[in-house]
């Protein structure tokens, strides 16, 4: 069965510094893998996806995203953090192909002044 | 270009009352898809149309959610009747076929 984690809650980083936010998943066949963000009261904006090639893959804002095939993560990260990047982001996994997403439970991002 | 509308963006009901929630997708999005999004979770699928057919609502609760997309583009959900544990948000989301998904703004419906 394919599952995603998201093994921190919350995410606290200041201003300025470089942001990791982790996700783990299990899936099989080839992942699919997807970032996206959510603020308040929005539904979620997509960030980035990584479907093959360079395991290195850039998005929105700034953000970009590192697939490892062997400990099976797809870590969100971004240089410099701003305060507008506080939000829920969301990890998600589809097997083979676009269509039935599984979400991760979601991380909390709060970058600090 | 104008995103995935939904509406009531928010409803309180009562508990085993009816309620129903409208999707409107990206303009030439063939698939549509409805999340339910409980508080502290990410979204779990409930049902996704291709065009106006059912590809998958293995997680779709039939004894009480009906979903619809009768002519292809716009979508309803309805939950009749509902329970407490439906309160949720519910997201819709569209896509081109083979593609990355779209999401709503949601409805948040609280059952009291």
């Amino acid at each position: 069965a394919q599952s995603v984690a998201q093994p921190e809650d919350q995410v606290n980083v200041a201003e300025g510094n470089p942001l990791t936010v982790k996700c783990t998943y299990s899936v099989s066949g080839n992942p699919y893998l997807f970032w996206y963000v959510q603020y308040p009261n929005r539904g979620l904006q997509f960030l980035l996806k990584y479907i093959t090639g360079d395991n290195l893959v850039k998005g929105s804002y700034g953000f970009e995203a590192e697939f490892n095939k062997s400990q099976t993560s797809f870590h969100l990260k971004k240089p410099s953090a701003l305060v507008s990047d506080s939000a829920l982001y969301f990890c998600a996994v589809a097997s083979g192909g676009y269509n039935k997403l599984i979400f991760g439970a979601g991380t909390r991002l709060a970058v600090h002044p | 270009e104008a995103g995935v509308a939904q509406s009531p963006r928010y409803k309180i009901i009562e508990k085993r009352q009816s309620v129903a929630f409208w999707c409107n997708p990206i303009s030439g999005h063939a698939t549509l898809y409805w999340y339910q999004q409980i508080l502290g979770q990410g979204p779990k699928l409930l049902i996704q149309f291709q065009n106006n057919g059912v590809v998958d609502d293995s997680q779709l609760p039939k004894d009480r959610f009906s979903a619809e997309r009768l002519k292809g583009v716009d979508s309803t959900l309805k939950i009749q009747p509902a329970k407490l544990e439906d309160s949720a948000v519910y997201l819709c989301a569209s896509s081109l076929i083979h593609n990355e998904q779209f999401f709503g703004p949601g409805t948040r419906l609280t059952v009291l």
